[in-house]
């Protein structure tokens, strides 16, 4: 397996313009998460899917920010308008259901987005 | 709030010394405990574990203590090479909820 998937890995934009990261979990894993690195919070839960079912979003930072998940193969997650301090590392990270390891996520490369 | 904290951002060891990396966290109902480790433009990958019905877990080089009356978990690394240099995450979970520290950066200097 290739591991989790990310893109793009790099992101410039403008304020306000809509910036969408893509994630494509390990196949069969049950649960997706999106996590946020900054310097100052580290890595931050934004929001995790159980089965495509968005299960808590409590970690998104305003409406600004919204996330999907289709299929089990597929996430999304957008930030429209974009603001600077949205600026960050994010990542998304897929684990298992049931078996060994249940409580270890795997973590795609990232994207590193900045916001001009 | 934050839940896990890692209150050393950053830690510098000579090679071959041994490395301790601190965590310490809130929440009395985590019962699973992780360290992480992330190079460069690269994601966390998983380096060792623990269940909270333990107190210490080794993997080679890698040893985790668990201290459940004081909330507190270490990472211990002997010895320490030049290739360890990267930011270690410490994480404590229950269920679904996993929480993350904010990392230290470890510097093993040749």
């Amino acid at each position: 397996d290739a591991g989790v998937i990310q893109s793009p890995r790099h992101e410039v934009t403008e304020m306000g313009q809509e910036v969408t990261l893509r994630c494509k979990p390990i196949s069969g894993h049950d649960y997706l998460f999106w996590y946020r690195q900054t310097m100052m919070r580290g890595l931050e839960l934004l929001i995790y899917f159980n089965n495509n079912v968005p299960i808590d979003d409590s970690g998104m930072p305003e409406d600004r920010f919204s996330a999907k998940m289709p299929n089990a193969s597929f996430s999304t997650l957008k930030i429209q308008p974009s603001e600077p301090r949205d600026s960050a590392v994010y990542f998304c990270a897929s684990r298992p259901g049931t078996g060994v390891l249940t409580d270890t996520q795997y973590f795609g490369p990232g994207t590193r987005l900045t916001v001009l | 709030d934050q839940q896990v904290k890692q209150n050393s951002p950053s830690l510098s060891v000579q090679e071959g010394r041994i490395s301790i990396l601190n965590c310490d966290y809130t929440n009395s109902m985590f019962d699973y405990f992780l360290w992480y480790k992330k190079y460069p433009a690269e994601g966390p990958t998983f380096l060792i574990s623990i269940s909270s019905i333990k107190d210490k877990n080794e993997d080679g080089r890698f040893t985790v203590f668990l201290n459940k009356s004081a909330k507190h978990l270490s990472l211990h690394i002997v010895p320490s090479q030049p290739g360890d240099s990267a930011v270690y995450f410490c994480a404590a979970s229950v269920g679904w909820d996993m929480r993350f520290g904010a990392g230290t950066r470890l510097t093993v200097k040749p």
